[in-house]
């Protein structure tokens, strides 16, 4: 876990409500990523960033939002809109190489697990 | 497609014994392989990968991984089990590059329990 922090480690969100799950590395990696992890299930890639001021969305992106406005901070942003929250959520960091075309091995936070009540 | 499969969910092993989780892959191209753990609300930690060489990665931990081109397999091993072992496992290959990005695919996890 070193390196990269997650906060909160525990989150409450009421139904109709935006909630924001901050990231932050100081490995200078330039790549970063969350992650939804499901009970018995492997983890599926909301959004990556390869490059400050650069995101795309990946597998589950809807009713999630991103910024990447520092190379060392990649928030994510569960929205009203995304129905089934409840989850463990991780974020990740790696290295690239030849200007963002190669991702070096991804390094994991603590996660943060968030619950709708 | 690309995919990675873990076929077995949980693996029950007694202290001072031999391990092994299993991992086969699907992927076009040569494979970048990696082993994750991850103990109970934490995050994963990164154990070891393979991307070229010899086909036997030895990683953190006491952890080692053969990889085996014809099976397309990519076992994690260790030659004799702790307690302090007993987590959930994860086996991820490094897809093709779509979209920019070579997407990390990984399997749905398989759960070490170690007996004392």
């Amino acid at each position: 876990d070193g390196g990269i922090t997650q906060s909160p480690k525990y989150l409450f969100r009421k139904e109709g409500q935006n909630v924001t799950l901050s990231c932050e590395q100081n490995l200078n990696h330039d790549a970063m990523y969350w992650y939804r992890q499901d009970p018995g299930q492997g983890l599926r890639l909301i959004y990556y960033s390869q490059i400050v001021n650069d995101f795309q969305k990946g597998d589950i992106a809807e009713g999630y939002s991103v910024s990447r406005e520092k190379k060392e901070s990649f928030p994510l942003t569960v929205t009203s809109a995304q129905k089934n929250p409840t989850a463990f959520y991780l974020c990740a960091s790696s290295k690239t190489y030849g200007a963002g075309v190669v991702t070096d091995t991804q390094y994991f936070g603590p996660g943060t697990r968030l619950t709708v009540l | 497609a690309q995919s990675v499969a873990q076929p077995e969910d949980q693996v029950n092993v007694a202290e001072g014994n031999p391990l092994t989780v299993k991992c086969t892959y699907s992927v076009s191209g040569n494979p970048y392989l990696f082993w994750y753990v991850q103990y109970p609300n934490r995050g994963l930690q990164f154990l070891l990968k393979y991307i070229t060489g010899d086909n036997l990665v030895k990683g953190s931990y006491g952890f080692e991984a053969e990889f085996n081109k014809s099976q397309t397999s990519f076992h994690l091993k260790k030659p004799s089990a702790l307690v302090s072992d007993s987590a959930l496992y994860f086996c991820a290959v490094r897809g093709a590059r779509t979209g920019g990005y070579n997407k990390l695919i990984f399997g749905a996890g398989t759960r070490l329990a170690v007996h004392p």
